[in-house]
Formats: structure tokens, sequence, C-alpha cells
């Protein structure tokens, strides 16, 4: 089944940036846009982002997101040890009328 | 406040069954679609199945079809997930999930689903 393809891993230092990324197809991420979900470990998933950039209540100004044709990026400002988790991004797939997940990122705080 | 609480997960051999279910709370069930999705030990998230606010729409990963079947008792607001053939590759925490398809806003905590024999 289609899939979304993330980075493995991407590591950055405290009070820095990280852009994480997310890329599908035109059945998916281009057309049904991308949720970001953060996972601490031990913890169930907890929702960032849906649609692209609608951030829930509760959630931190420091993400944000965005997407530009078949990829979707989640952006992190000022990076704080607690931000150290897995990411992942999801949506639907219109074709395959499946939902998908990326693998998921590995954000490490330095 | 919206509590998903996931039950009947536990250590069963390949090729028999299970059922988990999802008790809903804090909202109204019969308004939402529901999810299942999984993670294997050590792995990253796969969606299972979903199934509309009514029932009536339901869809599967190729990786379940044939094997599990998703289903909702609204008056009961609980969510079912009726697992047959199991394999060990079915091996993960199960977890319960509301919101629209790819954006699940709420999750329950999880249950383990262990096939061994």
């Amino acid at each position: 089944q289609a899939g979304l393809t993330q980075p493995p891993s991407v590591s950055k230092g405290l009070r820095q940036t990280a852009t994480l990324t997310c890329t599908g197809n035109s059945n998916n991420v281009g057309n049904q846009g991308a949720a970001w979900l953060q996972q601490h470990q031990g913890h169930p998933p907890k929702l960032l982002f849906y649609r692209n950039n609608n951030r829930p209540s509760g959630i931190s100004e420091r993400f944000s997101a965005s997407r530009s044709g078949n990829t979707a990026s989640l952006t992190i400002t000022g990076l704080q040890p607690e931000d150290e988790a897995d990411y992942y991004c999801s949506t639907w797939d219109s074709s395959l009328s499946v939902g998908v997940f990326g693998g998921g990122t590995k954000l490490t705080v330095l | 406040q919206v509590q998903l609480v996931e039950s009947g997960g536990g250590v069963v051999q390949p090729g028999r069954s299970l059922r988990l279910s999802c008790a809903a709370s804090g909202f109204t069930f019969s308004s939402y679609t529901m999810h299942w999705v999984r993670q294997a030990p050590g792995k990253g998230l796969e969606w299972v199945a979903v199934i509309s606010y009514d029932g009536s729409n339901k869809y599967y990963a190729d990786s379940v079809k044939g094997r599990f079947t998703i289903s909702r008792d609204n008056s009961k607001n609980t969510m079912y997930l009726q697992m047959n053939s199991l394999r060990a590759e079915d091996t993960a925490v199960y977890y319960c999930a509301r919101g629209p398809p790819g954006g699940y806003e709420h999750w329950g905590q999880g249950t383990l689903v262990t096939v061994s024999s």
C-alpha cells in the first residue's frame, strides 16, 4: 500500500529550528493534506496539526506546518528537550481508500 | 473530556482469534468516524481500519483485509475489532482513535496483542 516518506532521524541543537518533511503523492498528501503527530516513548501519539496547518488547542505556537504540492513540512522553532520524540505524518489516500502514515522521524535535541 | 479505553488484548496463538473493544466517553460517539491503528514493538504507526459514524462504511489495510472486521455499537458507545487468523506479524499495541481519515484527534492508551505459540 502507499506510504509516506519521512527521514528516519533529524538532530538539532537546543533552541535551534528543525524542519521535518513528509512526501506522498497526488492521491494522498497532494489532495488530502497531512496531519502531524508527536509520540514520546511509551505514550500514545498526540495530534499536532490536521489538514496541513490547523493546530488543535493547547499545541505550542513553536510548532507550525505547511504543504507544497505532495510534500508536507513540520517546523519546530526554539527546540526544547521535551521536543525530543518521534514525529509521524498521516493522511488518507483517496485512490486506495486507506489511511497512510509516514515511517516516522526521530528528532534528537542535542 | 474525550476518553477512549481499549481492552481485550493478550497473548494468543497463531491462527486463533481475539476481539478488541474501545469504550468511548465524553463526546457523542455516534457522530464520529473511528479508527484502529497499531504499532509493532519498536516500529512505526500502521493504520488498520476505519468505520464511519453510523457503521455504514468500513475500510481496511491490505495487511488485515479478510481477517479483521471493524464494527461499532453506538448504543453502547463502543467500537470493536474482531481479529481472526492471527499471525506473528499482528503483534502490536492496538490503539483506537477518533477523527477524520488521516487526522486522529484523540487516542486511547492502547492494548497489547501478542501472537505467539
